[in-house]
């Protein structure tokens, strides 16, 4: 079951911030939220997760409200080579913790 | 170092043949997954390992499905009887330990294409 709802497609100009919503309003208190882009004929790449509190690495950085029914996963500057499919995803923290795919942001960068 | 790596890259097989995708993971990651990624969706979960053991083989479509790591290390997804709903990018991933708060690695996949 998908626990993630996401725009299906966002543009965004290069060298801007990116910031990609996604709602998760079911989630458990145990439950992490993460994400991971796809870029065209590529495997998904991680790029941060999070539980509780916000969360920053050196590729982007992850907002979550308090009530953790929302977060927003931020570029703070897009290049063309951002462009790809973003899954946001809860994951479940028994059986190995498998990844359920909804079907993601769609980003476009544009010069 | 090396990421996690599958092959054959790309697969052609008629419908009715038996294919096997081997997956070699991240060296010492316990945790091995495989998913399948249909053409414009997002990858949906197949099984799981830790260590040599499937511990989750939910996803799996049927019994012409088949996976195994028997010695804790490279899985082998195998197909038999291939159809052509088979056709699909598949995905093994990775991870250090079970747990949520390990990140899994993904390997570049197989596209099996069934003709």
């Amino acid at each position: 079951d998908t626990k993630t709802t996401q725009p299906t497609s966002m543009d965004c100009a290069e060298g801007r911030a990116a910031n990609l919503p996604c709602n998760h309003s079911t989630i458990s208190g145990n439950e992490y939220v993460y994400w991971y882009r796809q870029i065209h004929s590529q495997g998904p790449q991680y790029i941060i997760h999070g539980l509780k509190n916000n969360e920053t690495n050196e590729m982007a950085s992850l907002i979550i409200t308090e009530d953790r029914k929302s977060s927003t996963l931020i570029l703070p500057h897009a290049t063309l080579r951002d462009t790809a499919v973003y899954y946001c995803i809860v994951r479940a923290p028994f059986q190995g913790g498998k990844l359920i795919f909804g079907q993601g942001t769609e980003l476009s960068v544009k010069p | 170092g090396a990421g996690v790596s599958q092959s054959p890259r790309y697969k052609v097989a008629k419908r009715g043949q038996d294919v096997a995708l081997r997956c070699d993971p991240i060296s010492g990651h316990v945790s091995l997954f495989w998913y399948q990624q249909a053409l414009g969706q997002g990858p949906e979960f197949l099984t799981y390992f830790q260590n040599e053991a499937q511990l989750d083989k939910s996803g799996l479509p049927s019994d012409r499905f088949f996976a195994e790591r028997p010695e804790g290390s490279v899985s082998t997804l195998k197909i038999q009887r291939t159809q052509q709903e088979d056709s699909a990018v598949y995905l093994c991933a990775s991870s250090l330990a079970p747990g949520p708060i390990y990140e899994q690695y993904f390997g570049p996949g197989t596209r099996l294409t069934v003709t």
